[in-house]
């Protein structure tokens, strides 16, 4: 299967414990998206890599998110002290430079924050 | 501020006949639309797309129609299919300075195709 892999697929976790995602974009795909999904609604925006250099992040990202794709393959996105209100599905996309490329989705990293 | 609306949560059709799903917007920067399908437990599918200088796009049972004027645009699935049970999302696009394609995602419609 060569699109877009996410791990782990669920992770529980304490309140004001740290998570770390990792997603692994399709691999010829130079873009690389994170957005967050809650119950009822479509998914966010979060940050935007082209490459390994992150170029956009939403206002939803608060400091205690952050975002690296080291050698502009795979990603990581960390939550350091979560909260209840982290808990969601947490969707990467990639897709090719120029035009306008459709975004590929994984399949998710839902979390939930007890 | 929602950008994309999907007024309708959900949809019930019977097997061959036409499923349409509508999706409203308010930003007239939005230059390209695509529709994208969800499974329970997986991540969203891409569908089909339309950019804001055509009017309709078409591929296969699958066809979207974009008016600009109204800021409307609508997914046609004809015939309807089991297997077209899932829940769609409509999105648009706005280009950021630096060539990111953010997506702004409406809130999505179930269809449920009955055999």
């Amino acid at each position: 299967d060569t699109g877009v892999s996410q791990d782990p697929r669920h992770k529980i976790t304490k309140r004001g414990q740290n998570v770390t995602f990792r997603c692994d974009p399709i691999s010829e795909h130079n873009r690389l998206y994170w957005y967050r999904q809650t119950l009822g609604q479509g998914p966010e925006f979060l940050t935007y890599f082209q490459n390994e250099a992150q170029l956009e992040k939403s206002r939803l990202l608060s400091d205690r998110f952050s975002a690296e794709r080291p050698k502009g393959s795979f990603s990581t996105l960390e939550i350091q002290r979560t909260e209840q209100g982290d808990s969601a599905m947490y969707l990467c996309a990639s897709s090719l430079a120029g035009g306008n490329s459709p975004l590929h989705f994984g399949n998710g990293t839902r979390l939930t924050v007890t | 501020d929602q950008q994309v609306k999907q007024n309708s949560p959900s949809l019930s059709v019977q097997e061959g006949r036409i499923s349409i799903l509508n999706c409203d917007y308010t930003n007239s920067m939005f230059d390209y639309f695509l529709w994208y399908k969800k499974y329970p437990a997986e991540g969203p599918t891409f569908l089909i797309s339309i950019s804001s200088i055509k009017d309709k796009n078409e591929d296969g049972r699958f066809t979207v129609f974009l008016n600009k004027s109204a800021k409307h645009l609508s997914l046609h699935i004809v015939p309807s299919q089991p297997g077209d049970s899932a829940v769609y999302f409509c999105a648009a696009s706005a280009k950021y300075q630096t060539g990111a394609n953010n997506l702004f995602f409406g809130t999505g419609t179930r269809l449920t195709v009955i055999p």
